[in-house]
Formats: structure tokens, C-alpha cells, sequence
């Protein structure tokens, strides 16, 4: 069975500091993998996401995910963050060739103060 | 091009009464799935529909739970029975057949409170 760790429920940062989430995943067959951004009562938007090829994958807003194999995790990071990066970010896994189902870790509250 | 929307957006129930929960998907999408996002937790899959068919119900509680995805019309989430603990956003997501290089797109979601 897969199943995603985001390792911080909570990361707080200064404006225009670098962050970096962090996501592990374990399962004994190959999966994609996918960041999601949450702001409040809204849903989940696709930030980024890792098929295949290239291991670092970016976004259209400056933040950029890495898949480590051995390492087994995806984190992501952004160099410099705004206050409108304030959200909460899911990381998540679908099995390659599986049901397409995605398998969510329990996400992490970024606040951003200035 | 309209997103996936879901509706209602909040909806209060008291406990025993049915909860209906509808989506439709975006346009050209054929793939409908359905998450429960309890408070302080991620998403967990509940169901995957394609038009007319059940794909993967692995996450669906065995009890009171019902989805389907009619030939036309939106996306049923049915609850019967409602008890306290299904308080929870509910969503939606579609994809075309091409997932995963065209991703899952979410609705907003529905907030179920039971009274």
C-alpha cells in the first residue's frame, strides 16, 4: 500500500525567505507524484507534478520539486516566498498504472509573515 | 471553461437525514472521483466513476455510502443515516482520459455539518 509523510504539519516564514516542504513517500511499485495548493474554502489547485524524465520539476510561480528515488521523497521548495504564498500544500502519490486514485499526506500550513 | 462545480456549497443536516452531494465534472472530462478531507487531515480517496461505472470504491464505507455517475447529470455522493462523524468537506475531482499527463481538477468543495 502507498502512503504519502509530510513531515511538518506548520512551517511559518519571514517574507521573501527561502522554505522547503518536505514529503516522503513509501510504496513497492513506481507512482507519480503531485504537489496541490490549498487556499482557505477553496479546492485543491495542481502546483506541480513528477511523471517521469527529469527529476527536478518547476512551477509557473517559482516553486520547484525534486524526486529523489533513494531518498523516497519529493520536497518542495520556492527561494524566496510572498504572503500570497500562505496556504496549504498537499503532496500526493497515484500508483503508476493503478486505479488513478491519489493518496494524500495530511499537508503542511504555510504562513507567511511580513 | 467552467471548472468543476460542486453543490451546495454548505449543507446542515440532522443526524439520520440524507445528504445528497452533486458534482459535475469539466467539460470533456469522463473521470469523476470523490475525497473526504476530515479536519487537520488530508484528502482520502472515497471513489472512482467513470460514466456509468464504478472504477475503484476501496475508500467508500461499507455502510450508508453511495455514489454514481449517471449517462447524464452530475455526480451523486449519497449519504443515508448521517451521523456526527461525517461532518467534512467533501470533493470532487475530474480528469480526462489522459490522467496522468492532464491532472485531477478539484471543485471547491462541499461542507457537510451534521446537527
Amino acid at each position: 500500500a502507498q502512503s504519502v509523510t509530510q513531515l511538518d504539519s506548520q512551517v511559518p516564514v519571514f517574507e521573501e525567505a527561502p522554505v522547503e516542504l518536505r514529503c516522503n513517500y513509501s510504496s513497492s511499485v513506481s507512482v507519480y507524484l503531485f504537489w496541490y495548493v490549498q487556499y482557505p474554502n477553496q479546492g485543491l489547485q495542481l502546483l506541480l507534478k513528477y511523471l517521469s524524465g527529469s527529476t527536478l520539476v518547476e512551477s509557473i510561480n517559482g516553486f520547484e520539486a525534486e524526486f529523489n528515488k533513494s531518498q523516497t521523497s519529493f520536497h518542495l521548495r520556492k527561494p524566496s516566498v510572498h504572503i500570497s504564498d500562505t496556504a496549504e500544500y498537499f503532496c500526493a502519490a497515484s500508483r503508476q498504472g493503478g486505479s488513478e486514485k491519489l493518496v494524500f499526506g495530511k499537508g503542511t500550513k504555510l504562513t507567511v509573515n511580513p | 471553461n467552467a471548472g468543476v462545480m460542486q453543490n451546495p456549497r454548505h449543507l446542515v443536516r440532522r443526524r439520520g437525514q440524507e445528504a445528497r452531494l452533486r458534482c459535475s465534472p469539466m467539460k470533456g472530462h469522463s473521470h469523476v472521483y470523490w475525497y473526504r478531507q476530515l479536519p487537520e487531515e488530508g484528502l482520502k480517496f472515497m471513489v472512482y466513476l467513470q460514466k456509468e461505472n464504478i472504477i475503484d470504491e476501496s475508500g467508500m464505507p461499507k455502510e450508508r455510502f453511495s455514489a454514481e455517475f449517471p449517462k447524464e447529470g452530475p455526480s451523486i455522493l449519497r449519504i443515508q443515516q448521517v451521523v456526527r462523524g461525517d461532518s467534512a468537506a467533501y470533493f470532487c475531482a475530474s480528469s480526462p482520459l489522459d490522467f496522468p499527463n492532464q491532472p485531477q481538477h478539484f471543485g471547491d468543495g462541499t461542507r457537510l455539518s451534521i446537527l
